[in-house]
Order: structure tokens, then C-alpha cells, then sequence
């Protein structure tokens, strides 16, 4: 079975922080994809990044950058210099390739972190 | 560009009435998936369309059914509703497999249910 693991229910930082979130996972598809979604107060899910299972490069675009490695199966986020509006509930999650039915795999995801950045 | 978008934004019902929730996919994209978000919790995968059939199902209670229509937009129905019910509902869409978009699901802005 699939399951996605996010240790860590609440951060709280001071502006200007670094902070790691974790996500750990679990599947028996040698194939997959990983994601991280931001869900701010508002609510709507904001995609932030994919990873494929073949692809084990670390990943930096701006402040974010993600840390891949199958070994461990985990899958770690980390903001530099967070920011107030970095405020939100972050959430990990996995798909299969493909599933029975022929089409894409539908979102495992974790529980999320909630994350606070304080001025 | 275009979005995934969904239609109430808001909704609020009476317990044991009837819902109905619509999601238009972005155009191209042939997978239509539901989640399900209860407060303070992670989306639940309810249901998934492929090419206008059922994919795959989840967690969605025998009070819940959908449908994809000809023009791949989709619909929730809900009836006999609970408290319980009172959530998030999130529909999603993604490109078909090759395009290369690696499953990345766009998602819509949700449509948040009450249930008194």
C-alpha cells in the first residue's frame, strides 16, 4: 500500500528562518511521482513541485529547494529566509504512474504541516 | 491560461437534502479526479474519470456518485447529506499519459459544502 508520512503537524519559525519540512513515503511501484502542494488560508492547493521516481536531482528554485532520496525514501522541503506570506499548510504526496484503470494515478497525501512564520 | 474550475464556490445545505457539484476540466486534459477535504485534514481521493469512465475509486460513500459527460466536464451528486459531509471538494484534471506533464494535477479552487 501507499502512504505518505509528514512527521511534523505544526512548525513555527521567526522570518528569516530556514526550515526543513519532512515528508517520508511508502510504495512498492518502481515507478511514481512525488509532489508538494501549498494550501494557504485561502484554501485553494497550490502545486509547487513534481519529482519522477528516476529522478533523484536535488531541485532549488528561488527560496525552495527539494532534497529526493530513494534510499531513504523521503522526499524534504526547505525554505531559506522564510517569509510571512510562506504562511500555510504544506502537503506531500505520491501517485502511481498508472493505475488499472488506464488513466493516471489519483494523490496520496500526507497529513500536511502547518506552518507558521511569525514577523 | 486556463483552469480547472468548479461551480458552486459555496454551498450550504440542510441535512438529508440532495448536492450537486461541477468541475470543468481544463480543455485536453482527459482524467477528471475528486478529493474530498474535511477540516483540518488532508484531501481524500474520492473518484477518477478517464476518458469519461470511471477510473478508479476511493473513499466516496454510496450517498456520493458522479459522472463524466461527453464534454469530459464532471459531476459530484450527493445525496441524503450528513454533517459529515460539510468539507472541501476539490476536482482536478491532468493531461494524458506521455504529454510528459509526469501527472501533475491542476486543481480547481474547490467548492466548500455546509451542511446544517
Amino acid at each position: 500500500a501507499q502512504k505518505v508520512t509528514q512527521a511534523q503537524t505544526e512548525i513555527s519559525v521567526v522570518e528569516k528562518e530556514d526550515v526543513t519540512l519532512d515528508c517520508v513515503y511508502e510504495t512498492r511501484d518502481t515507478t511514481y511521482y512525488l509532489f508538494w502542494y501549498k494550501q494557504p488560508p485561502s484554501g485553494e492547493l497550490v502545486f509547487l513541485i513534481r519529482r519522477n521516481s528516476f529522478d533523484e536531482q536535488n531541485e532549488i528554485s528561488g527560496r525552495y529547494s527539494w532534497n529526493f532520496q530513494k534510499s531513504t525514501s523521503s522526499f524534504n522541503f526547505t525554505i531559506t529566509a522564510s517569509q510571512v506570506v510562506d504562511s500555510a499548510v504544506y502537503f506531500c504526496a505520491l501517485s502511481e504512474a498508472m493505475n488499472y484503470g488506464g488513466s493516471q494515478g489519483n494523490l496520496i497525501f500526507g497529513k500536511g504541516t502547518k506552518l507558521s512564520v511569525k514577523p | 491560461a486556463a483552469g480547472v474550475i468548479q461551480s458552486p464556490r459555496h454551498l450550504i445545505k440542510e441535512k438529508r437534502e440532495t448536492a450537486t457539484l461541477k468541475c470543468y476540466p481544463i480543455p485536453r486534459h482527459d482524467t477528471v479526479y475528486w478529493y474530498q477535504q474535511g477540516p483540518g485534514q488532508d484531501p481524500q481521493f474520492l473518484i477518477s474519470f478517464y476518458e469519461k469512465m470511471q477510473s478508479d475509486k476511493g473513499s466516496i460513500p454510496d450517498r456520493f456518485s458522479a459522472q463524466q459527460f461527453s464534454d469530459y466536464h464532471s459531476e459530484l451528486n450527493m445525496s441524503s447529506l450528513e454533517l459529515g459531509d460539510s468539507a472541501l471538494y476539490f476536482c482536478a484534471s491532468t493531461l494524458p499519459w506521455g504529454s510528459g506533464s509526469g501527472n501533475e494535477q491542476f486543481f480547481g479552487p474547490g467548492t466548500r459544502l455546509t451542511v446544517l
